[in-house]
Parts: C-alpha cells; sequence; structure tokens
C-alpha cells in the first residue's frame, strides 16, 4: 500500500484565491482526518469522517473552511477565500480496524 | 488550560538514556494516541492504547486511565529519536492533543 496520499506537497496562492487539498486513504480505513499544524497553535484536528460522513468539524475555523469525502477514497479540504493566516502544513490522516493513525506527508500551504 | 498536558516541554539526553515523557489530561479518554513528528515533518503513530502497557522495539507506552496519565518511554536512546512526541486523547468523538515534547538526544 503506499500509504495515505495527500497532494500537492507544497501550495503557494495569493490571497483570496480558492485553495484545494487532496488526500487518499489507505484502503479499508473507515477514519480521514485533517489536521492542520502551525507553530504558534501546534497540531489541530479540523475534521474527521467515519465511514466518508463528517462527524465533528468543530475544528474547522470557520466558514472558508470545508471538506468533502465524496467516496471512501478521496478528500478533499478546501479553503476559499484563503488568507495568510491560513498559511500551515495541513496534514491528512486515516485509520482502520487497528486503530493506529497512518499519517500522510502533508501540505504545506503559503499564503502571501 | 489545555486539556492535555506533556512533560517536559524540551528534553535533551545522551545517547543511550533512558527517556520518559509524560501525558496527563483533564478530560475523560477512552484511548490515548502517542505520535512521533520527524524534523522533516512526517508524523508516525507509535501507539493507540486504552490500558496497561504496549512495547515495540526500545518504545514502550503506559496508561492508567483512572489516573488520567500515561507516559512514553524509550530505552537505550539514540540520535534517530529525536523528534516531536505528541499524545492524543481520544473520548466522545473529540481528539484532543498535547502540546508536544521536543527530545534531542546528543550522540
Amino acid at each position: 500500500d503506499a500509504g495515505v496520499i495527500q497532494s500537492p506537497r507544497h501550495e503557494v496562492t495569493e490571497m483570496g484565491q480558492e485553495v484545494t487539498l487532496r488526500c487518499k486513504p489507505i484502503s479499508g480505513h473507515d477514519y480521514l482526518f485533517w489536521y492542520r499544524q502551525t507553530m504558534m497553535r501546534g497540531l489541530e484536528l479540523l475534521i474527521y469522517f467515519n465511514n466518508n460522513v463528517p462527524i465533528d468539524d468543530s475544528g474547522m475555523p470557520e466558514d472558508r473552511f470545508s471538506a468533502k469525502m465524496p467516496n471512501a477514497s478521496f478528500s478533499t479540504l478546501k479553503i476559499q477565500p484563503s488568507e495568510p493566516r491560513d498559511s500551515a502544513v495541513y496534514f491528512c490522516a486515516s485509520m482502520g480496524l487497528s486503530f493506529g493513525y497512518t499519517f500522510g506527508s502533508g501540505t504545506r500551504l503559503t499564503v502571501v | 488550560k489545555n486539556e492535555v498536558e506533556q512533560s517536559p516541554q524540551n528534553l535533551t539526553a545522551q545517547e543511550g538514556e533512558f527517556i520518559t515523557i509524560n501525558c496527563s489530561y483533564s478530560v475523560g479518554i477512552s484511548a490515548l494516541h502517542w505520535l512521533q513528528q520527524h524534523p522533516g515533518g512526517g508524523i508516525v503513530s507509535l501507539f493507540m492504547l486504552s490500558s496497561g502497557k504496549k512495547k515495540h522495539g526500545r518504545l514502550i507506552a503506559t496508561i492508567n486511565i483512572q489516573e488520567k496519565h500515561s507516559s512514553l518511554h524509550i530505552t537505550a536512546s539514540h540520535p534517530r529519536d529525536s523528534a516531536v512526541y505528541i499524545c492524543e486523547g481520544t473520548g466522545n468523538e473529540k481528539l484532543t492533543f498535547g502540546t508536544g515534547t521536543r527530545l534531542t538526544i546528543i550522540p
């Protein structure tokens, strides 16, 4: 298995633009998590899904953020419009029956 | 006050030393994860435990649910163990992260 695949690895965008981050979880994993990591706030859970259904989105900072999981093999995190304070590393992770996480390599987002 | 507290925040030790990182939490949790984040940024799940002790190689994790405390131990520490270690509590479908412990092992 190739593990959790995130794309892009790096994204630089201008303030106000729409940003879409993508994640392919490990096949068979029922849970998918989106995290954000910054120097100031550390690692934060944004939202997670169980069987493609959003369970807890209380970590989503504001309405500019949205996440979808249209099927078991794909999820997106969208920021519209992006702001400089959204600059962070965004991680996706999936979890299966063994309840161990597998993290993706992350997407480093820079909003200028 | 963070619901999950880790100590120490920073730890520097000589290669070979026995390392202990602590995680205390003030909320009810059903399970606790220990994560390792390498200097390059990648995150690895080390353990998930809800009771007792787990061991994997030189790493040992223990948890006492009643005392709301978990520890991560590293035996015979090595420079490649240098990383940030994060504990995460799971309970009532809410995940809460510790602030992380930055471990540096000096050769």
